[in-house]
């Protein structure tokens, strides 16, 4: 069974540009959700999808936002890049939100802004 | 807010060592406590458990029990092998919920031959 798979696995951007980061969740799970981890803050959660529906959401400014389609797949968008966006960015899937549903990461997507 | 605290590493230790990495944690109401593991290379993964006080959560020879009193959940494993060589994180989650996690920084392990 294939895990959850980020695109891109790296991605160097500029200041003030934006970029979108995709996540396909593992086949059947319906709940994705985005971390941020950084050297500084660590892992700190973005937000959750279920069933298309942003179920919870994180402390980050709104220039973060994230979708979920009808087959599960996310993205996530930051627009107007800063360097502090620099950081690894975690996409978790599990099959539903309770807790007999265990996490699964994915190994991330590098984004380096410059 | 909820927050986690882990001891700071690296950890070193030899083969068949005794493990703690302690942890512990500030919360509004009752979370449930967890240990993710990432191994060298891979994502992380589920390592352990608790969802109430005095739980105890186990998997591939880790143990770590939830302890209210003390607001603490530390991870022990009594005979560390070279392959459990890692970085392991703590973490919380609110009542009832498998998100929205608030992890602790992290701490690497390394375990010699």
């Amino acid at each position: 069974k294939a895990g959850v798979t980020q695109t891109p696995r790296y991605l160097i951007k500029t200041r003030g540009q934006q970029v979108t980061l995709s996540c396909s969740p593992i086949s059947g799970h319906r709940s994705v959700s985005w971390y941020q981890q950084t050297p500084g803050q660590g892992l700190q959660f973005l937000f959750e999808y279920f069933s298309e529906t942003q179920r919870n959401k994180g402390n980050f400014p709104g220039r973060f936002s994230g979708r979920q389609f009808s087959n599960s797949r996310s993205e996530m968008n930051v627009s107007t890049l800063e360097l502090g966006d620099s950081a690894l960015y975690l996409c978790a899937s599990s099959l539903g939100v309770g807790l007999n549903s265990p996490l699964h990461f994915g190994n991330g997507t590098r984004l380096t802004v410059t | 807010g909820n927050s986690v605290t882990q001891m700071e590493g690296p950890v070193t230790l030899s083969e068949e060592a005794f493990l703690t990495i302690n942890c512990t944690y500030t919360a509004t109401g009752y979370p449930s406590l967890f240990w993710y593991v990432q191994y060298p290379g891979e994502g992380l993964q589920l390592l352990l458990k608790a969802t109430k006080a005095d739980d105890k959560g186990s998997n591939k020879g880790f143990e770590a029990t939830y302890r209210k009193e003390t607001t603490s959940f530390h991870l022990e494993k009594g005979s560390v092998q070279v392959s459990d060589s890692a970085v392991y994180f703590c973490a919380l989650s609110p009542y009832g919920a498998n998100s929205k996690l608030t992890f602790g920084k992290g701490i690497t392990l390394s375990v010699r031959p």
